[in-house]
Order: C-alpha cells, then sequence, then structure tokens
C-alpha cells in the first residue's frame, strides 16, 4: 500500500541509549519531515529534507540527526536517549510543490526514554 | 514564518455546522493556508489548503477574507467520528516551505 511507513511502533529505551527511527514512503515524494508530539500538545518540527542529500533543521533539533541518501528513507537518530524524548515521532512526506495534496503523514513511533 | 492562533477547543452537537477560525496576522504575501484533522493515537491527515476567497471539497470549506489575516474551517453537519484535533498551519510554498509549523490546534468535541 502507498504511504509512509514508520518502524518500529513501539519502543523502550534506557537513558543514554541510542537507536534510529525508520521512515519510508513510496510515492516518491521530494519533501520528508520528522515531527514529535509530546502528550496533549501539538506536533514540533524536528528536522526536515527537500529531498536526497540535504536536510536542515526544525524547532527542536537538538539530540536528534537525520540523513537522506535516497528519496525513499529519511531515518531519524537519536544519539543518546534522554527522558526528555519520551513522545511519539511523526514522519511526514509530501510531493514537491504540491499545492492542494499537503503533507501524508506515518502511523508514529511511541518512544520511551526510561 | 506566520504564527497561528487557534481556540483550545469546541463543542458542538450531531448535525450542525462548525466554524473554526485561525487568526495569522503576520501572512506573508506567499503564504498559504492549509488544514490538517488528528485522530487520537493517529497522525494528521491533510483536509484542505486555499490562498484566497473560498475552497470547497468533499469535506470541508475554507473561507480566507480578503486580508488573509485569519482563516475559517467550516465542517458542515458533523458527526461524532469528526470529534479530533483540527490544525491550521501557515507557511510559502517556496523556499521555506517546507518548514510548516503545528500550534496545539482545536480539539472538537461532537456530542451526540
Amino acid at each position: 500500500n502507498a504511504g509512509v511507513t514508520q518502524t518500529p511502533k513501539f519502543q523502550v529505551l534506557k537513558t543514554g541509549q541510542s537507536m534510529t527511527l525508520q521512515c519510508a514512503q513510496d510515492m516518491n515524494h521530494e519533501y520528508m519531515s520528522w515531527y514529535r508530539q509530546d502528550p496533549g500538545m501539538g506536533l514540533r518540527l524536528i528536522h526536515y529534507s527537500v529531498g536526497a542529500g540535504i536536510t536542515d533543521q526544525g524547532e527542536v533539533p537538538n539530540g536528534y540527526n537525520v540523513s537522506r541518501s535516497t528519496t525513499e528513507d529519511f531515518p531519524l537518530r537519536l544519539l543518546s536517549a534522554a527522558p526528555s524524548q519520551t513522545s511519539v515521532y511523526f514522519c511526514a512526506s509530501r510531493p514537491d510543490r504540491g499545492l492542494v495534496y499537503g503533507y501524508t503523514f506515518g502511523s508514529g513511533t511511541r518512544l520511551t526514554v526510561v | 514564518l506566520a504564527k497561528t492562533t487557534q481556540p483550545i477547543s469546541m463543542d458542538s452537537y450531531e448535525g450542525q455546522e462548525v466554524n473554526i477560525t485561525c487568526s495569522h496576522n503576520n501572512i506573508a504575501t506567499n503564504d498559504y493556508i492549509t488544514w490538517y484533522q488528528q485522530f487520537p493515537s493517529q497522525g494528521p491527515r491533510f483536509i484542505i489548503q486555499g490562498y484566497k476567497t473560498k475552497v470547497t471539497n468533499e469535506v470541508a470549506s475554507l473561507f480566507i477574507p480578503a486580508d488573509r489575516k485569519s482563516s475559517t474551517l467550516s465542517l458542515p453537519r458533523v458527526s461524532l467520528s469528526d470529534t479530533a484535533v483540527y490544525y491550521c498551519l501557515v507557511g510559502d510554498m517556496e523556499g521555506n516551505f517546507n518548514k510548516f509549523y503545528f500550534g496545539s490546534g482545536t480539539k472538537l468535541n461532537v456530542k451526540p
């Protein structure tokens, strides 16, 4: 099925551990983003990419790294997990200058750092 | 980037029309207005997008006055399944247009 696929759906980490959240889309979208959503809050932009090899920071980039080696994949790396990074993480993609399509979001990864 | 302001929550009853207004006083010439819907434990879903006047699709209508400093999402005859959080976003479609920021949104509660 076409769309944005995020793995894993759930993850528990210990403080200081590192991990990579995976995001893949099969719609040939140029633009991809990572957001985090804390309980009862809106989404905050972590990093985004406008195409393979091009990434930039959003509102809350500290503690996260991204890379975009292919159009399809946009992994998010947590360098040294902290309890403050407990959140739901959403990956999203959109077509190039898609004026009427907006973003397609994945189903999210629920991360708990203990 | 233009900041948006929305009511935190709204209540409605099934069958009513619901209008959610978003304020964006600092909207720039190249900015578009986009609305998303989010159900619990799901990612946001694109509803509608517009630049000026009125846009309508099968789900909603979007009204944008001439000064574009606000916009109103209109949901006709809501049902219980429309209970969700609605986000208003403003961003340009060139340059930094990938930097769409979500606020806290408006939590719509539809009652029977």
